[in-house]
Order: structure tokens, then C-alpha cells, then sequence
């Protein structure tokens, strides 16, 4: 059973600092690994997604990198916002997603 | 292009009765997944069709079902709500087989009092 760990549970920083969101997961044959964002109340909103092949993925101020072999992936995102704020959750996708607790960020204006 | 769509958004219903949520995936996309999130449990998988199969199933009981129709749209049905069924159900789609991007619905907030 993929089990999955996000580090820190939470996170409060003045705007303009750079984040780092840790994920890792215990069995590496996984398909992909996505990276979700969830607003209070809703669904979640797709960010990023490594394939297992890759090692990193970019998207404007976001960028995460996976080792598949360690069961790890990393999401920065670099001078955060007050939008920013939210709960950031990993999947890895063996046959189907697993999460985490998620990272419930807080961005200070 | 139109996102996925549940509806409805928000239901109350009353211990042992039965309710049916419905998932409209992104036009083209033929794998639809349901999840449950719960504050204690997280979000956790119920089942994943794909051309009208269930092709995967989560560890929930079997009064938890579900189908989807030719155009891939797909219903959820619980059965016998529990207080404990008490959820955001979420619905994901993807474009054909494991491995693509999926995409989420807006979810629909079941109370069961």
C-alpha cells in the first residue's frame, strides 16, 4: 500500500519568501507523481506532473523535482504571494492517486 | 474547454438513505476516478472506471457503487448512508489510460444527519 508523507504540515512565511514543500512515498513503481493545489471547501487544482522518467518539472514560479528511486519529490515555488495560500498535496499515480495530509500554506501580505 | 463538472454541489440526507452523485469529465476523456475526503481519513480512492468498466476499486464496502455511461460520464451511488459517510466526494478524469494528467471537479459536499 503506497503510503504518503508531506513535511512540514504547515508553513507560514512573509510574502516574497521562497517555498520548498517535501514529499516522499514508499513504493516507487509509480506512473507519475502530481502536484495538486486544494482552496478551503473545493477541489483540487492540477500544478505540476513528473512523469516517472523525469526529474524535474517546471511551470512559471513553480518548478518540482522527483527521485523515483528514493521515493521523494520536491515542490519550490519561488516568491510567494498571499495567493499562494492553500494546502499542497503530492500524489504519486501507481494505479491511482495517493495522498498525503497535504502542506496547508499561509503567505503574510 | 469545460472543466469536470459534479453536481450537485451541496446534499443533506438522512441516515439510511441512499444518494447518487454524477461526474461529467472533460469532453474526450474516457477514465473517470472517485475520492472521498474526510477530515480524519484525507482523500481516499473508491473505484475508477474507464470505457465503462470498473477497472479499480478502493477498500470501501459495497454500499458504495458506481457506473459510467457510453458518453463516460459516470454516477456514484452510496447506499445505506452512515454519519460517517459524511464527505467531499471528489470526481477526476483523464485523457485514456494510467498515467495521464488528471484533472478534478469542484466535488460535492455530502452531510448525512
Amino acid at each position: 500500500k503506497q503510503e504518503v508523507t508531506q513535511i512540514p504540515a504547515a508553513l507560514s512565511v512573509p510574502e516574497g519568501e521562497n517555498l520548498v514543500l517535501n514529499c516522499s512515498f514508499t513504493d516507487s513503481a509509480i506512473y507519475n507523481l502530481q502536484w495538486f493545489r486544494q482552496d478551503p471547501g473545493k477541489g483540487l487544482t492540477s500544478l505540476l506532473l513528473i512523469q516517472s522518467s523525469q526529474r524535474e518539472q517546471t511551470s512559471g514560479r513553480l518548478n518540482a523535482s522527483l527521485d523515483k528511486s528514493s521515493g521523494r519529490s520536491t515542490l519550490y515555488i519561488a516568491a510567494s504571494q498571499p495567493g499562494d495560500s492553500a494546502t499542497y498535496l503530492c500524489a504519486p499515480n501507481d494505479y491511482k492517486l495517493s495522498f498525503g495530509a497535504g502542506t496547508t500554506v499561509t503567505v503574510r501580505a | 474547454k469545460a472543466g469536470v463538472t459534479q453536481t450537485p454541489r451541496y446534499l443533506i440526507k438522512t441516515r439510511g438513505q441512499q444518494v447518487t452523485l454524477s461526474c461529467s469529465p472533460i469532453s474526450g476523456h474516457r477514465s473517470v476516478s472517485w475520492y472521498q475526503q474526510t477530515p480524519g481519513q484525507g482523500l481516499q480512492f473508491l473505484f475508477e472506471y474507464f470505457s465503462e468498466t470498473q477497472r479499480n476499486k478502493g477498500n470501501f464496502p459495497g454500499r458504495f457503487s458506481g457506473r459510467q455511461f457510453s458518453n463516460s460520464r459516470s454516477e456514484m451511488n452510496v447506499s445505506t448512508l452512515e454519519l460517517g459517510d459524511s464527505a467531499l466526494y471528489l470526481c477526476a478524469s483523464s485523457s485514456r489510460d494510467t498515467g495521464e494528467e488528471a484533472f478534478f471537479g469542484q466535488g460535492t459536499r455530502l452531510t448525512v444527519v
